[in-house]
């Protein structure tokens, strides 16, 4: 059963308008949320990130809000770029010994010119 | 600049062949894992080690067996590599830090293909 949920496996949007991935997840415990971004033929990398105690990261055209009763998670990403199309793991930890990383299956966003 | 490294980028193998993924980080990270990613399942943790010689199974630890001998080194073993072990494998590394300060950094990937 899957603790980390991407339920659109693709999202395509235009470029300059607003991209929304979300997130869900069901484990209570998880505390700090991470987003990673994936190239094809490239390691994913670290984009932003949120602890359980905030409800709202921003970093540049990046936001990432958290619904802790509801368990949600999103990423917005204004303006979208074409430069932005990649594959965006959701992942969620909750021990501060960065060992126990759970990923979800991904969303594969395409920006579209 | 951190920097994971993976011996392969791409790897062609035949069933029952023994298969080693090396991965070496030059972070001095305590906390090493190997993924694996496919379509539609994400990353699945095959096995971590958060220090030299230690080891623990991820989700799928099932036909792999890992080994770290230097904090630096953390290699993945396929004993008899099978066709369903076709897959993208991704190493990553991260420290123990303070809440809010955990992130994972990722190799390159090495495709393997098991025919």
């Amino acid at each position: 059963d899957q603790q980390v949920k991407q339920n659109s496996p693709s999202l395509s949007v235009q470029e300059g308008r607003i991209s929304i991935l979300n997130c869900d997840y069901t484990n209570s415990m998880f505390d700090y949320f991470l987003w990673y971004k994936k190239y094809p033929a490239e390691g994913p990398t670290f984009l932003i990130s949120i602890s359980s105690i905030k409800d709202k990261n921003e970093d540049g055209r990046f936001t990432v809000f958290l619904n802790k009763s509801a368990k949600h998670l999103s990423l917005h990403i204004v303006p979208s770029q074409p430069g932005d199309s990649a594959v965006y793991f959701c992942a969620a930890t909750y021990d501060n010994y960065g060992q126990n990383f759970v990923f979800g299956p991904g969303t594969r966003l395409s920006v579209l010119p | 600049d951190v920097k994971v490294t993976q011996s392969s980028r791409y790897l062609v193998k035949r069933t029952g062949e023994k298969v080693f993924l090396e991965c070496v980080q030059d972070m001095d990270h305590e906390n090493m894992f190997w993924y694996r990613q496919d379509p539609g399942l994400g990353l699945r943790l095959i096995y971590f080690s958060y220090d030299v010689k230690m080891k623990e199974k991820g989700d799928i630890p099932e036909g792999y067996s890992v080994s770290r001998e230097k904090k630096e080194r953390f290699s993945l073993i396929l004993e008899s590599a099978s066709t369903n072990q076709t897959s993208m494998y991704l190493c990553a590394s991260s420290a123990p830090g303070l809440a809010g300060t955990d992130t994972q950094y990722f190799g390159p990937g090495t495709r393997l293909t098991v025919l």
